[in-house]
């Protein structure tokens, strides 16, 4: 079945240790992109990838960088974990051959991020 | 800036019961999504709509889009425990982005 993965599924870090969370997709979609998700709150973008152009949000902090090398797999790095930085993470894609307006997104299962 | 507001943000009914959600916005969406969203998982696409007055039915959901496309409700009917979770709306936007509402917390108790 075509997915998106996200591993690992949960994340402990200590607080200023840098960490790296990994998406994959087997759904050959130009679109991927990370939230943020705090307790029973809408998720909030980080930044996206349309193929290889990089779109960031403009109140995203300069602690969060992505890499995307390859259509398949997509990486959020957090350089300096805070304790407000514990939260899920969700990967999501979509195919953006639609107009941009009307994009279905795919969401992993999230990766829980602990910061002690 | 386009907004969505849920209402209501929680929702605790006995199982058997009906409940609505609604999903509100003072702008025109060309296309809103429905998500579920179990804890400790990611939320998993239920609808899409994109004709104003359009009505689509997934077994005991309800998914309605309003004429001028600015706001849009989720009814179900007969609600079981499995339907607990968390339901998001979420409108398409420029630049292959979507606004979220704040979301519904849904409770069914057996």
């Amino acid at each position: 079945d075509a997915m998106v993965i996200q591993n690992p599924r949960y994340q402990v870090t200590q607080f200023g240790k840098p960490v790296t969370l990994s998406c994959s997709q087997t759904l050959n979609h130009n679109v991927m992109y990370w939230y943020q998700q705090k307790s029973s709150q809408a998720p909030k973008l980080l930044f996206h990838y349309y193929d290889k152009d990089f779109n960031n949000e403009a109140d995203t902090p300069d602690n969060f960088q992505s890499r995307r090398p390859n259509t398949s797999f997509c990486f959020l790095d957090i350089r300096s974990p805070g304790l407000g930085d514990a939260a899920m993470y969700l990967c999501a894609t979509s195919s953006g051959m639609r107009p941009s307006s009307y994009n279905e997104q795919f969401f992993g299962p999230g990766t829980r991020l602990t910061v002690l | 800036t386009q907004l969505l507001e849920q209402s209501p943000q929680f929702l605790s009914i006995q199982e058997g019961e009906n409940l609505t959600v609604y999903c509100n916005s003072s702008s025109v969406f060309s296309s809103l999504q429905w998500y579920r969203q179990e804890p400790g998982e990611g939320p998993v696409l239920l609808v899409t709509v994109v004709t104003g007055g359009e009505v689509k039915k997934l077994k005991r959901l309800t998914f309605q889009f309003g004429d001028a496309r600015k706001d849009s409700s989720l009814h179900i009917t007969a609600a079981q425990p499995g339907d607990t979770g968390l339901y998001l709306c979420a409108g398409g936007a420029a630049g292959n982005k979507l606004t979220f509402g704040g979301g519904t917390r849904v409770l069914v108790k057996p």
